[in-house]
């Protein structure tokens, strides 16, 4: 079974420095996607980026990129310049990639980032 | 906008009394989540239907929990009995998994609380 592990709690960021959140996968499979996302205190489900599996490249959006590590099964977001507006849980999930198959997310527990002004 | 739209946002009831809560999945989706997030377990999934076909519901408590997909543009999460350890945040989400865009979009969550 798949199991997406994050391992900070809570972090902490300065505004307009940059920030790492961790999260760790296992899994079987070699299609899969990885995401994050972002929940604020109105708790909608926010999408930040997005990493396909089979690209090498990692995904950027903005102020908020990736370094995935296919190898080590390892996917960390980073932000760079933070502002008070990133303050939120962040999620990582994990969810297959074969069309027809791809099943539901998998969720970290989650990183609680505060952000100081 | 295309959008999820769970209804209702809130909801307080009493031990015991049933609760329905309603989700209109995105016009085109075929696939339909149900999540529980509670702050000890997080994100648990409840129900998977694709194709308005139930596929997982593993997660669910199926003496009191229940899941249906009367059509495509509605999805029910009922719970009779509810209890007070029921109380949490449910998040209906929609995809398609008959592309390679697999982003899930989430609705705005129903706060239940079982008093």
């Amino acid at each position: 079974a798949q199991t997406v592990t994050q391992s900070q709690p809570e972090m902490s960021v300065q505004e307009a420095e940059t920030v790492t959140l961790s999260c760790t996968y296992d899994t079987s499979e070699s299609d899969y996607y990885l995401f994050w996302y972002k929940q604020p205190p109105s708790r909608q489900m926010i999408l930040v980026i997005r990493q396909e599996a089979y690209k090498q490249q990692n995904a950027t959006e903005n102020r908020f990129s990736v370094n995935f590590q296919k190898a080590a099964k390892s996917f960390s977001l980073k932000i760079s310049d933070s502002q008070l507006g990133d303050a939120a849980m962040y999620f990582c999930a994990y969810r297959r990639g074969r069309v027809g198959s791809q099943g539901n997310l998998i969720f970290g527990k989650g990183t609680k980032l505060s952000v100081k002004p | 906008d295309a959008r999820v739209t769970q209804t209702p946002r809130h909801k307080v009831t009493e031990m015991g009394q049933e609760v329905t809560m309603r989700c209109q999945p995105i016009l085109g989706h075929n696939t339909v989540f149900w999540y529980r997030q509670t702050m000890m377990q997080g994100l648990e999934l409840l129900a998977y239907f694709r194709n308005r076909a139930p596929l997982d519901d593993s997660g669910m408590p199926k003496d009191r929990f229940s899941a249906e997909m009367p059509d495509a543009t509605l999805a029910t999460l009922k719970i009779q009995p509810s209890e007070p350890r029921d109380s949490a945040v449910y998040f209906c989400a929609s995809g398609s998994d008959r592309v390679r865009n697999t982003e899930a979009f989430f609705g705005q969550g129903t706060r239940l609380t079982v008093v």
